[in-house]
């Protein structure tokens, strides 16, 4: 069964450097999206990516982040300068040919700041 | 008021029993509704999706939708201890990209 592949699984950085997200969405899917989830709290939107932009994204993906999608498979997501509050797990997701149909999600990439 | 709302629980159902759990949402746009499972340390993962109203059933799942209710549910009948997990509420409007979740429903299947 196809599914959303993400790397790396966990990610500890010093606060202040740059890190990048890894993901592999399934392969006939046309929308890409991040979300995190702080410890103990709820799902959050990120960011969606369709046709090689930005589609929409939320309050929390300020400056400090991006999302690329450098060749016909990863969809990444670089945060420049990590701040202690950055510590989440972060959920790449992707669906098919419409952006309000079924969403499947990776596995998750625990980012710890320290 | 929280856009997706559901009760965080904890929502302790004996094994075999119907497990039921709800969510409302505030913005009449929605058009559709999602319903993840999510293990402690997991990621959420797709069970059932309703975009009309009345009941779709899947398996042991039915989902639920009453849209001038502005409401939505997941009943789980005969529940197994490996139901227990957390089910997220999630809802989208039509032809936007992203999913509002609510805070979820920890849910404990008694043997």
């Amino acid at each position: 069964e196809p599914e959303v592949t993400q790397t790396p699984s966990h990610q500890v950085t010093q606060m202040g450097q740059e890190v990048i997200l890894r993901c592999v969405p399934i392969s006939n899917h046309l929308y890409f999206y991040w979300y995190r989830q702080i410890l103990g709290q709820k799902v959050e939107f990120l960011v969606s990516f369709y046709n090689n932009e930005i589609s929409e994204k939320s309050e929390i993906f300020d400056d400090q982040f991006s999302v690329e999608r450098p060749d016909g498979s990863n969809f990444t997501l670089k945060i420049r300068s990590t701040k202690l509050e950055d510590s989440a797990m972060y959920f790449c997701a992707s669906s098919g040919d419409r952006g309000d149909t079924e969403a499947f999600f990776g596995q998750g990439t625990r980012l710890t700041v320290v | 008021q929280k856009e997706v709302e559901q009760n965080s629980g904890p929502l302790s159902v004996p094994e075999g029993a119907i497990a039921s759990l709800n969510c409302t949402y505030s913005d009449r746009g929605s058009q559709s509704f999602f319903w993840y499972r999510q293990y402690s340390g997991k990621s959420p993962e797709l069970i059932m999706f309703i975009y009309s109203n009345g009941d779709k059933e899947d398996g042991r799942f039915t989902a639920q939708l009453n849209k001038a209710s502005q409401y939505v549910s997941l009943l789980i009948r005969d529940s197994q201890p490996s139901d227990s997990a957390t089910y997220l509420c999630a809802v989208s409007k039509q032809g936007a990209q992203k999913l509002v979740f609510g805070q979820g429903t920890r849910l404990t299947i008694n043997p």
